[in-house]
């Protein structure tokens, strides 16, 4: 079935640090890959997508590349910032689906 | 960008009451809503896909009895937790899809949450 494994949390770094949460998924065919973050109490937001192989989604400094030959859209951030503490979610929906599956989620706490 | 909207965004009740929360897409038509329920610290549950003037479809393990979802219209559905008991204390999330029903757009936009607590 479809899956998504995300690292686990929490995550804590110092502003301006590099910022890497690894995502790897289980699906058939070229589903679409998703970062969500949710910021406490609050609903989920859409961050970035990609909806090919190959492409690169990215947003407010974030980025993510679709990797079919690892299964994996990693999140990166090349420089943190406290207002980033967030709850990230990575998630697929599945090629020609429309209910979207979301990883555990991973904290990320960024210290000033 | 699309505007998903919930109402209330926070209720405290007491056991045994039904709460009805409200899901509305603001500035386009949601033929799919999508209710989920996220536990403290946890990823979001599906619960249930409502379509437009059908059934709701649930989830294996959610009670359709307890959780009723009405989609009486493109911009509104709403979820009732009938005779809520404290464990149904949650975070309740809805989701619009837009685009033509049986068509797989990417478009899904998330409310902001309704935080339920049983008393």
């Amino acid at each position: 079935g479809n899956s998504v494994t995300q690292m686990e949390g929490p995550v804590t770094l110092s502003e301006e640090a590099f910022l890497t949460i690894n995502c790897t998924y289980t699906a058939t065919g070229y589903p679409s890959l998703f970062w969500y973050v949710q910021y406490p109490g609050e609903g989920l937001q859409l961050l970035l997508k990609a909806t090919k192989a190959d492409d690169k989604g990215s947003n407010k400094g974030f980025e993510a590349t679709y990797r079919k030959e690892t299964t994996s859209f990693h999140l990166e951030k090349g420089s943190v910032q406290v207002s980033d503490s967030a709850v990230y979610f990575c998630a697929l929906k599945p090629e020609g689906g429309f209910k979207t599956i979301f990883g555990a989620g991973t904290r990320l706490f960024v210290k000033a | 960008g699309a505007v998903v909207s919930q109402h209330p965004s926070r209720v405290i009740c007491k056991s045994g009451t039904s709460v009805k929360i409200e899901c509305r897409s603001l500035d386009f038509q949601a033929t799919t809503m999508f209710w989920y329920r996220q536990f403290p610290k946890q990823s979001l549950m599906l619960m249930a896909t409502s379509n437009e003037g059908s059934k709701a479809t649930y989830e294996q393990g959610v009670e359709k009895d307890k959780f009723l979802i009405n989609h009486a219209s493109l911009t509104l559905s709403t979820l009732t937790v009938t005779s809520a008991h404290p464990e149904d204390s949650s975070f309740y999330i809805c989701s619009a899809r837009r685009g033509q029903q049986g068509v797989s757009y990417n478009e899904q936009f998330f409310g902001p949450g309704t935080r339920l607590t049983v008393l």
